[in-house]
This record gives structure tokens, C-alpha cells and sequence, in this order.
């Protein structure tokens, strides 16, 4: 099993351009999520899949739209990156929902916006 | 606001010894404490999960305790070692909601 994978490793934007963060589980779980990373600062949930065919909000949405595209892959879009958005995104899944089960985490998209 | 704080902020201990994190939090209604080991360059890993119910739970060299009265949790590391070099989150979910509170973690580094 290769748990959560995500890609690209790394990314680099100027202002203005799109770009589609990928993730894939292959542990037949249920919900996954999208969370960003900044220094000094605990990691943000921005968009969470319950389950397939479902998306909801995160703390910090803005800027950024999601796809569940089936049950094991889960996109993040960045439509008009902005230098605000410099940071370490990771994906996360989890067996059946609820933000109370332990999370699965994959190694991260570390993106920098000129 | 939930709210989850750490401490200390930084920490480094000789290879061998044993050292203690601590993590605070002001969460209702409270559902679960976890804590996660994060490399650097990686994902958070989980090491513990514990319920309102639970004082202690160990994993290896690992152990953590809760005192859902006084809101408070630390994770004890037992003889250090260099792979234990990494950043130590405390998270704490919420009863009915998918968002968890995350502190910012505690940096440990590990010197032989």
C-alpha cells in the first residue's frame, strides 16, 4: 500500500496562474481533506470530502476549490494564486469520517507563488 | 474559540534522555486528544489517540497522558534517540464537527 500520495512534490507559481494539487488514497477510506501548513502555525483544514460526492468547507476556503473526483482521489484548485498561498499543502484521509479518527497524511505539495 | 497551545515552542535534550511536551487546550465539546510525530519534509504520523476516558496510553517509548479536568495533555518520551528528532503535534477534535484544532507543535531535537 502506498497510503496517500500526492502530487507534484513541488511547485512554483507566479501571480495569477492556476494550478490543480492532486491526491490519491488507496486504503478504501472514506473522507479526505485538504490542509495547508505555515511556519509557527498549526496545520488549516481548507476543504474535507465526508465521503464520495460530498465536499464541505474548511477554517480558510478561500481561494481554493476542490473535486472529489471518486472515492479514492481528492483535488485541490488553486484558480488565481496569490503570494498569500506560499505554503505546504497536504492531503489527508480517514476510514469513515469525522474529525475525531486519526487522519492519514501524505508527504505534502510545498508551493511557492512569485 | 477552540483553542489548542503548546509548549515549549522548541526543545533539545541529549541523546538518551527523556523529556516531556505538554499540550493545553480549550475545546467543547471535547471528543478526542491525538498526538502526531512530524518529520521534517513528511506528513504527521499519529502516535497516540485518547478519549475523555482515558489517563494514559503508551506506544513504545511514547506515552501520553490526559486530564480532561484540567484540560491538559503531555507526551513523555522515554530514552531518547536521534529518529526521535522531529515536530510534536497536539490535536484535539471537536464532538459532531469534521474540523480539528491543531497546535502548532513542539520541536524536538535530538543531539548525540
Amino acid at each position: 500500500n502506498a497510503g496517500v500520495t500526492q502530487t507534484p512534490k513541488f511547485q512554483v507559481l507566479k501571480t495569477g496562474q492556476s494550478m490543480t494539487l492532486q491526491c490519491a488514497q488507496d486504503m478504501n477510506h472514506n473522507s479526505m481533506y485538504w490542509y495547508r501548513q505555515d511556519p509557527g502555525m498549526g496545520l488549516r483544514l481548507i476543504y474535507y470530502s465526508a465521503s464520495e460526492g460530498t465536499t464541505d468547507k474548511g477554517e480558510v476556503p478561500n481561494g481554493y476549490n476542490v473535486s472529489r473526483l471518486n472515492k479514492r482521489e481528492f483535488s485541490l484548485r488553486l484558480e488565481s494564486a496569490a503570494p498569500s498561498q506560499t505554503s505546504v499543502y497536504f492531503c489527508a484521509s480517514s476510514p469513515h469520517g469525522g474529525g475525531q479518527e486519526t487522519q492519514y497524511f501524505g508527504p505534502g505539495t510545498r508551493l511557492l507563488v512569485l | 474559540k477552540n483553542q489548542v497551545e503548546q509548549s515549549p515552542q522548541s526543545l533539545i535534550i541529549l541523546e538518551g534522555k527523556n523529556c516531556t511536551l505538554q499540550c493545553n487546550y480549550t475545546v467543547s465539546p471535547f471528543s478526542n486528544l491525538r498526538w502526531y510525530k512530524q518529520d521534517t519534509g513528511r506528513g504527521p504520523v499519529s502516535l497516540t489517540i485518547m478519549t475523555f476516558s482515558e489517563n494514559t496510553k503508551s506506544n513504545g517509548r511514547y506515552t501520553a497522558t490526559l486530564d480532561a479536568d484540567t484540560k491538559q495533555s503531555s507526551l513523555h518520551i522515554t530514552a531518547s534517540q536521534l529518529s526521535d528528532s522531529a515536530s510534536y503535534i497536539c490535536v484535539v477534535s471537536v464532538g459532531g464537527s469534521y474540523i480539528p484544532t491543531f497546535g502548532r507543535g513542539t520541536s524536538l531535537i535530538v543531539h548525540p
